[in-house]
């Protein structure tokens, strides 16, 4: 059983640029969700994806966005890149029936931005 | 407006004594509770969890409390061991807001030898 993947594993950025994180899920897993982790802070959830449609989002701007493939694999795009974006990216994955809970998460890109 | 929150930023055991770590909460429609640990340059691992309906949940070394009217969890570990150092995260769960998870902002273990 493969865990969830992410890459890149760090990412170095300028203000203004955009970017693109990718996530692979467990396999066997349908719902991805996306997490924002800042220095000395718990995650942030950013959104939810399920049979890639947006299922849930946090309070984030909307130059967060995403996208889930067939495949269930994810992006995460953040557009206009500020300062504040530098933070750890978590990616998590589960199975949904109607109830879930348990999401297995990656281990995370760490963006920079300068 | 933090809804999920872990007042202690730190917490030192000493190998083989119990480990006690707490969570507060203020939104009343979380319906689940979870528990993560997470070691450097790792993603949070999923370690025990509850459900609203429950006040207690055992897993080996690992029992988790519920305590609805307060609010509040805790998580317990009994005997504590090094390798149990890492960061520990509450977390809970809203159905009304598709199963997002809210985490506090974690709990730093050091259990000494």
């Amino acid at each position: 059983e493969t865990g969830v993947t992410q890459s890149p594993t760090h990412l170095i950025k300028t203000r203004g640029q955009q970017v693109t994180l990718r996530c692979s899920s467990q396999s066997g897993h349908n719902t991805v969700s996306w997490y924002q982790q800042a220095l000395g802070q718990g995650p942030q959830f950013i959104f939810q994806y399920y049979r890639e449609e947006e299922n849930g989002r946090g309070n984030f701007p909307p130059r967060f966005s995403g996208l889930q493939f067939p495949n269930y694999s994810s992006e995460l795009n953040v557009n206009a890149l500020e300062l504040d974006d530098s933070a750890l990216y978590l990616c998590a994955s589960s199975f949904s029936s109607g109830l879930s809970y348990e999401q297995y998460f990656g281990p995370g890109t760490r963006l920079t931005v300068t | 407006d933090q809804q999920v929150k872990q007042n202690s930023p730190s917490l030192s055991v000493q190998e083989g004594r119990i480990s006690i770590l707490n969570c507060d909460y203020t939104n009343s429609m979380f319906d689940y509770f979870l528990w993560y640990k997470k070691y450097p340059a790792e993603g949070p691992t999923f370690l025990i969890s509850i459900s609203s309906i429950k006040d207690k949940n055992e897993d080996g070394r690992f029992t988790v409390f519920l305590n609805k009217s307060a609010k509040h969890l805790s998580l317990h570990i009994v005997p504590s061991q090094p390798g149990d150092s890492a960061v520990y995260f509450c977390a809970a769960s809203d159905p009304n807001a598709g199963n997002m998870l809210t985490f506090g902002g974690g709990t730093r273990l050091m259990v000494k030898p």
